[in-house]
């Protein structure tokens, strides 16, 4: 059973750099057709998709924060990475990871971590 | 950039009531739209994908259906522990993929 683990501190000040790390575990991350996710939710709304990478270490960003975000992987760790520049308070969200097996043209996030809260705040 | 509409944003229902709610696309995205329940606190779970597959483990009075821009997801006959907040999400126009904003299903 592959799990997702989500880890980095919780509060990050406003124009620093938000860093957080999924860790996957009951699977290599380098097996199989996947790619793994960053996601995240405001409080109390919807969710926004932040960007994927394949272990080759090819990414894919959202276009409305692309300028911001990098993406990584440790295939030697089996955990992928976040950064998020330039922080503000509407950052502040709960950030997920999630793994998106590719099949036959068909995608979806199948497994999820469960979430961690990072604040945006002096 | 494709975008999604969901409706109602909310609903109240009874345990054993059949329950359907409805995702829009902006333009046609194939068959290529997911379900998911999300219950506070917790990360989202995939219910559906391919507008119509049932994922390994949900129970069968789940069901997904449309093509093009017109999608629904129905429950039979909603069990307690399927009050919860439902998405769409599409990935036809991958590698960018956009949520729909939610339906709240509460208990009436």
């Amino acid at each position: 059973q592959v799990q997702l683990q989500e880890s980095g501190p919780g509060l990050v000040k406003p124009s620093q750099t938000l860093s957080l790390t999924c860790t996957v575990s009951g699977g290599s991350i380098s097996s199989g057709s996947y790619y793994w996710s960053w996601i995240r939710q405001p409080a109390g709304k919807g969710l926004e998709w932040i960007g994927r990478i394949y272990t080759s270490g090819s990414t894919n960003y959202n276009p409305s924060l692309k300028s911001r975000v990098t993406i990584s992987v440790d295939t030697s760790k089996n955990q992928f990475s976040l950064k998020l520049s330039s922080v503000t308070a509407a950052d502040t969200a709960v950030y997920y990871c999630a793994r998106e097996p590719m099949v036959r043209g068909v995608t979806y996030f199948d497994y999820w971590g469960q979430g961690t809260l990072v604040t945006v705040s002096s | 950039d494709i975008q999604m509409t969901q409706s109602p944003s909310s609903l109240s229902a009874s345990v054993g009531d059949r329950v359907t709610i409805t995702c829009r696309a902006s333009q046609s995205i194939s068959s290529y739209l997911n379900w998911y329940q999300q219950k506070p606190g917790k990360a989202p779970k995939l219910l559906i994908y391919a507008a119509s597959s049932l994922q390994s483990g949900v129970p069968s009075r789940f069901s997904g259906s449309g093509s093009g821009t017109d999608f629904t997801l129905t429950i039979s006959s909603l069990q307690p522990e399927d009050f919860a907040t439902y998405y769409c999400q599409q990935s036809y126009s991958t590698p960018i993929f956009t949520f729909g904003p939610g339906t709240k299903v509460d208990i009436k």
